[in-house]
């Protein structure tokens, strides 16, 4: 089946650095791929939809400045967080549209001190 | 957007019970999954059901697409069952998550 790849699992920063996640598609191509956050004991929160060779889309309230993303080829693309606070310490997922449903990365576990 | 309503919000079981978890939504959609989230946070896919009713072991799950609702049964409840069990739809591209229910298995 379809697998989406994300790395790396887990990361800690400090505060006021920057955090790139990867989101690969292994064996399909994903010309659109959706990035999600989601707090602790919270739902998923869609905070982006990334267009392969465009710009992303962001959903109302999320800061496209502190949240980059690049999808540069149909089997990858990165979410980069900029400048990153411990607010920004969340559980960031991606995930990829196919015909039965949508697949997920394994998501990245980001704590920023 | 479309609106997920799950419930119930937390469901405690001893091992052996069943158990359904419901799932309304507010518009038509022409996709619904429902999902096990493990302790690590990977998303486990249990079902695509836009309409229907699917089997899968102890797990069923069927949906109502006129009357804008879906039912996840679990059967036979097993401790390894615990985690969050989440509802997600889409109308078009973007899909919208419940809150979740967390389903609590006593051994």
């Amino acid at each position: 089946g379809a697998v989406v790849s994300q790395h790396p699992s887990r990361v800690i920063c400090k505060s006021g650095t920057s955090v790139k996640i990867e989101c690969r598609s292994l064996d399909f191509q994903a010309t659109t791929m959706f990035w999600y956050r989601q707090f602790p004991k919270q739902s998923l929160m869609l905070m982006a939809t990334s267009n392969e060779g465009s710009k992303a889309t962001y959903e109302q309230g999320v800061e496209k400045d502190k949240f980059l993303i690049n999808h540069a080829s149909l089997t990858l693309s990165t979410l980069t967080v900029t400048s990153a606070h411990p607010e920004d310490s969340s559980f960031y997922i991606c995930s990829a549209r196919q015909p039965y449903g949508y697949t997920f990365g394994s998501g990245t576990r980001l704590t920023v001190v | 957007g479309i609106q997920v309503e799950q419930s119930p919000p937390d469901l405690i079981l001893q091992e052996g019970a069943n158990s359904t978890l419901r799932c309304n939504f507010s518009d038509s959609v022409n996709n619904l999954q429902w999902f096990h989230q493990n302790p690590w946070g990977q998303l486990i896919n249990l079902f695509y059901i836009p309409s229907g009713t699917k089997q899968n072991g102890r797990l069923s799950a069927t949906t109502v697409a006129t009357e804008r609702y879906s039912l996840l049964y679990i059967s036979s409840s097993q401790t390894t069952d615990s985690g969050v069990y989440f509802c997600a739809v889409a109308d078009d591209y973007k899909l919208s998550f419940g809150a979740g229910t967390t389903v609590t298995v006593r051994a």
